[in-house]
């Protein structure tokens, strides 16, 4: 079955350069959701878009953007990357709730190491 | 902020059952529990999730409390693999789609 694709897996950038992350969802879910996990730490929501509209925020840094477009498919667009931004970063995604019980399905992440 | 406490680390027999307990004593009426475990720097997986029934799937048993203030997932036979850091999650269903909110998960090793 196909499964939430991310890319790239790897990237390396220097600070203060930019960085656009990408995440394709299972074929047919509306819901995507960004995730941003630091070494050692556990997985922290950024943000999530439902039919191309944010739906919830989490702790996303007003550096970063991201958005949905008409394929569902998701970018998230990273500015003036700092050290602390290596990490990380899942995609996940789901059916919308609202059409009934769904769990969310996580890629396999992009390792962004800023140096 | 996770509303799910959960022991820090467990230690589990390989072919034992590894028994997971999760506390969600301000769990809301239409908050799911939700459990996900994550290998090594991998996505994490969806294991399993119920509202106050227990629950069985192919991967693991997830029990209730009948006041639903905790919650307990069995995995039945563990296996080397499955050695992960486990998240217990609560998770609003029918109101919009809610994300789910990782807390500190309990980091299970299975022995061989």
């Amino acid at each position: 079955a196909a499964g939430v694709i991310q890319s790239p897996r790897h990237l390396i950038k220097e600070k203060r350069e930019t960085a656009t992350l990408k995440c394709y969802p299972i074929p047919r879910h509306d819901t995507v959701y960004w995730y941003q996990q630091g070494p050692g730490q556990d997985p922290q929501f950024l943000i999530s878009f439902y039919e191309k509209m944010q739906s919830d925020k989490g702790s996303i840094p007003d550096r970063f953007s991201a958005q949905q477009f008409s394929d569902y498919h998701s970018e998230l667009n990273m500015s003036s990357l700092e050290l602390g931004d290596s990490a990380l970063y899942f995609c996940a995604s789901s059916l919308g709730t609202s059409r009934g019980n769904t769990e969310a399905f996580f890629g396999q992440g992009t390792r962004l190491t800023v140096v | 902020d996770a509303k799910t406490t959960q022991p820090t680390s467990m230690d589990c027999a390989e072919g034992r059952a590894a028994n997971l307990p999760c506390n969600h004593s301000t769990i809301s009426g239409n908050e799911y529990v939700y459990w996900y475990r994550q290998i090594h720097s991998q996505g994490p997986q969806y294991i399993i999730h119920g509202l106050k029934n227990n629950e069985t799937n192919e991967m693991a048993s997830l029990i209730i409390t009948e006041d639903r203030k905790s919650s307990t997932l069995i995995l039945p036979h563990a296996t080397l693999r499955d050695t992960a850091v486990y998240y217990c999650i609560v998770r609003v269903l029918g109101s919009g789609n809610t994300p789910l909110v990782f807390g500190k998960g309990t980091r299970l090793s299975v022995i061989a």
